[in-house]
């Protein structure tokens, strides 16, 4: 069974940092590219971040370029995505979603909250 | 304002069929598979259709989806009270950005 687990959301004030987890079981991770997608309360779907097997390749949202960085660690089968220089704006649940091929996600994490608040 | 655009919400009744259009353009839709997604309250989306009308295992054939130049529809027939959710469409962009609509509410009413 396909699992991917986030963590590290919380509460940080404007300006401050923060590093969100996704662990994945039940499939090849080396085999997948990844991807971080954000849905602000009461919002729609925003793609925020795709991430390469081997990390060659990663593309960003214009609205995180230079504040987001997303990464993966292979031997340990994990996503990661540090948040840094976090707007009020940046409030949302963060989902991690494994891409089958580019534009299609077929198993998503439950999602963890971030809020940015001072 | 998203670049692909949904109607905000639409409804029918049980056992009615509905549509929920994406309007796109060249330098997505048109050149790219759609997916479409289904967020039931409270929990994560799910892949419901991928390459614009291909259903994941276990998804049922109420749920269809075509395409045609830049715009894209997803149809649900034989309503139930359990497909209330909201459903997007999703795709690549030229920009080298994945894209989803607006998102579209479906009441079952």
């Amino acid at each position: 069974e396909v699992l991917l687990l986030e963590s590290g959301g919380g509460l940080v004030q404007p300006g401050g940092s923060l590093r969100l987890s996704c662990a994945a079981s039940g499939f090849t991770f080396t085999g997948y590219s990844m991807i971080w997608v954000r849905q602000a309360p009461g919002k729609g779907l925003e793609w925020v971040s795709y991430i390469t097997s081997s990390s060659s390749t990663i593309y960003y949202a214009d609205s995180v370029k230079g504040r987001f960085t997303i990464s993966r660690d292979n031997a340990k089968n994990s996503l990661s995505l540090q948040m840094n220089s976090l707007r009020a704006e940046d409030t949302a649940v963060y989902y991690c979603a494994r891409a089958a091929v580019l534009e299609i996600f077929d198993y998503w994490g439950q999602g963890t909250l971030v809020t940015v608040s001072s | 304002q998203s670049v692909l655009t949904q109607p905000p919400s639409v409804s029918a009744a049980p056992g009615q069929k509905v549509t929920i259009s994406c309007s796109g353009s060249s330098s997505n839709i048109e050149n790219n598979y759609v997916s479409w997604y289904q967020q039931l309250p409270g929990t994560a989306p799910k892949l419901l259709i991928y390459e614009n009308n291909k259903r994941p295992s276990g998804i049922p054939d109420r749920f269809s989806g075509s395409k045609s130049g830049t715009s894209a529809t997803l149809v649900i027939t034989g309503l139930q009270t359990g497909d209330e959710a909201d459903y997007y469409c999703g795709t690549w962009d030229s920009s080298l950005s994945a894209l989803f609509g607006g998102g579209t509410k479906l009441t079952v009413l």
